[in-house]
């Protein structure tokens, strides 16, 4: 039990297209995701926090208007990379609580974005 | 804030020798501390994790953490690795539960047969 999918798992873009990114729980309900995004070699950083039914908290340094985030069900979080740049191109992985589990959260495999 | 620092970029172990990567956390309260691998390829797994009690704590795998409070510290421990240990492996922390986690940077485990 406790998976979680990302989808799709690899993209490639023009730049000044968006890019939608879905991270579903396949087996559990999560009315909290989180969105991280991974540089090669480097960590894994906080992009926002998406609640399911309200407005997604962001990090501070991420535009919520050009990383789109909707939490529309217990079950799915998107990910829109809006009028994405080369420097957009990143690893992003998602995460998700169980409803009322403890604080253990299940990552998805990732998107590689890529911006051309 | 809170913060996770990895000592260790990358280490490079022969089989069947013992291995250690040290994770130390900034924060003053309580926390609750992780320790994820990361396969090529594959998604992050849970190794194990430590929210209160026996400071140490078995995970899958062979692995083990101990959390020493007063060193801010949660070292990971195998005593003998295999080939299949190669991975990246990250330390992470949350300050209260259900909150977002605060990675380390990370450490590239190359384990040669």
């Amino acid at each position: 039990g406790a998976v979680v999918s990302q989808h799709p798992s690899r993209v490639i873009c023009k730049s000044g297209t968006s890019v939608k990114i879905e991270c579903r729980s396949l087996d559990f309900q999560a009315t909290t995701m989180f969105w991280y995004r991974q540089f090669p070699k480097q960590s894994l950083m906080l992009m926002a926090t998406s609640n399911e039914g309200s407005k997604a908290t962001y990090e501070q340094g991420v535009e919520k208007d050009k990383f789109l985030i909707n939490h529309a069900s217990l079950t799915l979080s998107t990910l829109t990379v809006t009028s994405a740049h080369p420097e957009d191109s990143s690893f992003y992985i998602c995460s998700a609580r169980r409803t009322g589990g403890d604080t253990e959260a299940f990552f998805g495999q990732g998107t590689r974005l890529t911006v051309v | 804030a809170q913060s996770v620092s990895q000592h260790n970029h990358h280490v490079i172990l022969s089989e069947a020798a013992s291995l250690e990567l040290g994770c130390n956390y900034s924060y003053g309260g309580t926390v609750n501390l992780f320790w994820y691998v990361q396969y090529p390829g594959q998604h992050l797994q849970l190794l194990l994790k430590y929210f209160s009690g026996d400071p140490l704590v078995k995970g899958i795998k062979g692995f083990e953490a101990e959390f020493i409070k007063s060193k801010f510290s949660f070292n990971l421990r195998k005593p003998s690795v295999q080939w299949s240990d190669t991975a990246e492996y990250f330390c992470a922390v949350n300050a209260q539960a259900g909150t977002a986690l605060i990675f380390g940077k990370g450490t590239t485990l190359s384990v040669s047969s």
